[in-house]
């Protein structure tokens, strides 16, 4: 069983649509990431919550809004995306946001566009 | 920026057989070095991981080895069993803030029986 908590698993939506993506983790761990897999693709990194504060932002489009309401808790608040935004998506949590620390990954939000 | 690679993108063994996969990096700086096990349908699970300051780690059936010298690293799975067939990912960071873990692009590993 993963410790981070991902909901929910499966995610149909419209490009006109608004929905979140949550995900939890009670293991006390003061970073939590979003990333967006592509099929037989590596997880590519969207965005760091350190202490709650963001902290890394990749150049992800507006349309993806994070929100880290407290330690344990990371939502993904999604509004007009398109087609290509279908995707695997993961979260994941870690002691700090010092690199070199182990990831604990949910098993993810599959989100279809259509 | 850093940069890993990964071989094979495919590969199959024998269920009993050894498996190796292997990766470079290019960032002489990056010093832990984490693999990944993606089983369909789940999130990656961390299976070992090596920091720098040490050329091999073993657990089990697992393995890795690390040249920093080179700068490649190598995850051995040996008496390889059916639940080992998933998508494999090494990776590479730095111990510093924010820095981020750099994935290579993942193994497809069957065990054939």
């Amino acid at each position: 069983d993963t410790e981070v908590t991902q909901t929910p698993k499966h995610l149909v939506m419209g490009m006109t649509n608004k929905k979140s993506l949550k995900c939890e983790q009670h293991m006390g761990h003061r970073a939590m990431y979003w990333y967006k897999q592509k099929a037989k693709k590596p997880p590519e990194l969207m965005f760091v919550y350190s202490y709650e504060k963001l902290s890394i932002n990749e150049s992800v489009p507006s349309r993806f809004s994070p929100e880290c309401p407290n330690s344990s808790l990371l939502n993904l608040h999604l509004h007009a995306l398109q087609p290509e935004d279908s995707a695997l998506y993961l979260c994941a949590s870690s002691q700090d946001n010092w690199g070199g620390g182990h990831q604990h990954f949910g098993d993810g939000t599959r989100l279809s566009i259509l | 920026g850093e940069n890993v690679e990964q071989h094979p993108s495919t590969l199959s063994v024998q269920e009993g057989d050894s498996a190796v996969i292997k990766c470079t990096y290019s960032d002489s700086a990056s010093n832990y070095f984490p693999w990944y096990k993606q089983e369909l349908g789940k999130g990656p699970q961390l299976i070992i991981d090596i920091r720098s300051n040490v050329g091999e780690k073993k657990d089990q059936r697992i393995a890795v080895t690390l040249n920093k010298t080179a700068k490649h690293f190598s995850l051995h799975i040996t008496e390889t069993q059916p639940e080992d067939s998933a998508v494999y990912f090494c990776a590479a960071s730095k111990a510093n803030r924010d820095d981020k873990i750099i994935f290579g692009k993942g193994t497809r590993l069957h065990i054939l029986p």
